[in-house]
């Protein structure tokens, strides 16, 4: 059983960079032809859809995040890291790590606050 | 980018009867559409992906249908479990995205 958990800080001040770990568990990010994502969900609002990578270092991002994302893949550890820079509050929300669309981490909550 | 479009936004139905929730595409996203339910303080958990076929462990009172543009994900007897968040994804290309939701609520 795939088991995927995101690792990270909880609270961010603005301008800076929020940084998240995503850490696979059950399988090997390195197998098959899978593709890992980041999806974001603010507080009471719906699921965004910031990027993927696969475990080759191929990655694709949302247009509208593209200039401050950046996604990468440490197959040596079995992780995937997100890293967004120049937050503002509107980047507080609950971060998810996934394979695809079947297996998903529960989530860590980054609040942008000074 | 392709706009996932949900309705309702709120749907009130009683235990035990069908939920009919529907997603539309602004341009054919062809089956490559996945059906999601959020519970409150939960990850999403996929139900329905290539459109019509049920993730694992999905009961068979979830199906979908659709294709293109218009899809539908119906609930056929709904369970108390089943009042939550649904959410339709795109994944026709690159750039995936979601729809609005709409809250399964209970009448």
């Amino acid at each position: 059983q795939v088991q995927l958990q995101e690792s990270g800080p909880g609270l961010v001040k603005p301008s800076q960079t929020l940084s998240l770990t995503c850490t696979v568990s059950g399988g090997s990010i390195s197998s098959g032809d899978y593709y890992w994502s980041w999806i974001r969900q603010p507080p009471g609002k719906g699921l965004e859809w910031i990027g993927y990578i696969y475990y080759s270092g191929s990655t694709y991002y949302n247009p509208s995040l593209k200039s401050r994302v950046t996604i990468s893949v440490d197959t040596s550890k079995n992780q995937f890291s997100l890293k967004l820079s120049s937050v503002t509050a509107a980047d507080t929300a609950v971060y998810y790590c996934a394979r695809e669309s079947d297996y998903w981490g529960q989530g860590t909550l980054v609040t942008v606050s000074s | 980018e392709i706009v996932m479009t949900q309705s309702p936004a709120t749907l009130s139905v009683s235990p035990g009867e069908r939920a009919t929730l529907s997603c539309r595409a602004s341009q054919s996203v062809s089956s490559n559409l996945a059906w999601y339910q959020q519970k409150p303080g939960q990850a999403p958990r996929l139900l329905i992906y290539g459109a019509s076929t049920r993730a694992t462990g999905i009961p068979a009172r979830f199906s979908g249908s659709g294709s293109g543009t218009e899809f539908t994900l119906t609930i056929s007897s709904l369970q108390s479990e089943d009042f939550a968040v649904y959410y339709c994804q795109q994944y026709n290309n690159w750039l995936h995205t979601f729809g609005q939701g709409t809250k399964l609520e209970i009448k």
